[in-house]
């Protein structure tokens, strides 16, 4: 099972784009790259997906690199309410008893006013 | 509303007692997990199963039995309740293959704190 990297914390100034690291060196050529958050204790959210190409959506930018060892989601202009815990996951397009879908410690992103 | 009810939102239990979370989805989705997350922590998978019949121990496996009789349910049961299993239990469910592009959808969660 592929495992993901983030850093702990980031910080943002209200406005300005955020853009949110994710390693995932051990990916499969097959596997899917996720970004959820949670707000304060609620369940966390789905933002955006990616297998290879970049994507956009309107939460969010998914930016994966050639060689999909790593990616970046990027918040275009954050704003107070973007303050939460951010996710990176990777899946298999399908699962089985194999799929361990583990979420770690993910960053604490706070955006600053 | 569709989506994944967890039930009860809040219990205490003495140290050595069990209980049984409830989690039911109506989306028809076959893939269903648990999760634990402890203050200021990010979540520990518990256990998971790919459909009914099927389950499979997760990262925190130990003092926690699960069962799949049906697609919609997926119950956690807590077998002698010990003051570190205090936390926030999140369940969540998907379809196996990514033909949703949602992935998860999560449960509210039951905070459960063992004294």
């Amino acid at each position: 099972d592929a495992k993901t990297t983030q850093p702990t914390s980031m910080d943002c100034a209200e406005g300005r784009a955020a853009n949110l690291p994710c390693n995932h060196s051990t990916i499969s050529g097959n596997e899917y790259v996720y970004w959820y958050r949670q707000i304060h204790s609620q369940g966390p959210q789905y933002i955006i997906h990616g297998l290879k190409n970049n994507e956009t959506n309107e939460m969010a930018s998914l930016i994966i690199t050639e060689d999909r060892k790593s990616s970046t989601l990027i918040l275009p202009h954050a704003t107070l309410r973007d303050t939460a815990v951010y996710y990176c996951i990777v899946r298999p397009p399908r699962y089985s008893s194999a799929s361990k879908i583990i979420f770690g410690s993910g960053t604490r992103l706070s955006i600053r006013p | 509303n569709a989506g994944v009810t967890q039930t009860p939102k809040f219990q205490v239990l003495k140290t050595g007692q069990s209980m049984t979370l409830q989690c039911a989805q109506d989306m028809n989705h076959e893939y269903m997990s648990w999760y634990r997350q402890d203050p200021g922590m990010g979540l520990r998978l518990i256990h998971y199963s790919v459909g009914a019949g099927i389950t499979d121990q997760g990262e925190v496996p130990n003092g926690y039995n699960v069962s799949r009789s049906t697609t919609e349910d997926f119950p956690l049961r807590l077998l002698s309740a010990a003051p570190s299993q205090t936390s926030v239990y999140f369940c969540a469910s998907s379809y196996s293959s990514t033909v949703s592009v949602y992935g998860y959808t999560f449960g509210s969660g039951t905070r459960l704190t063992v004294v």
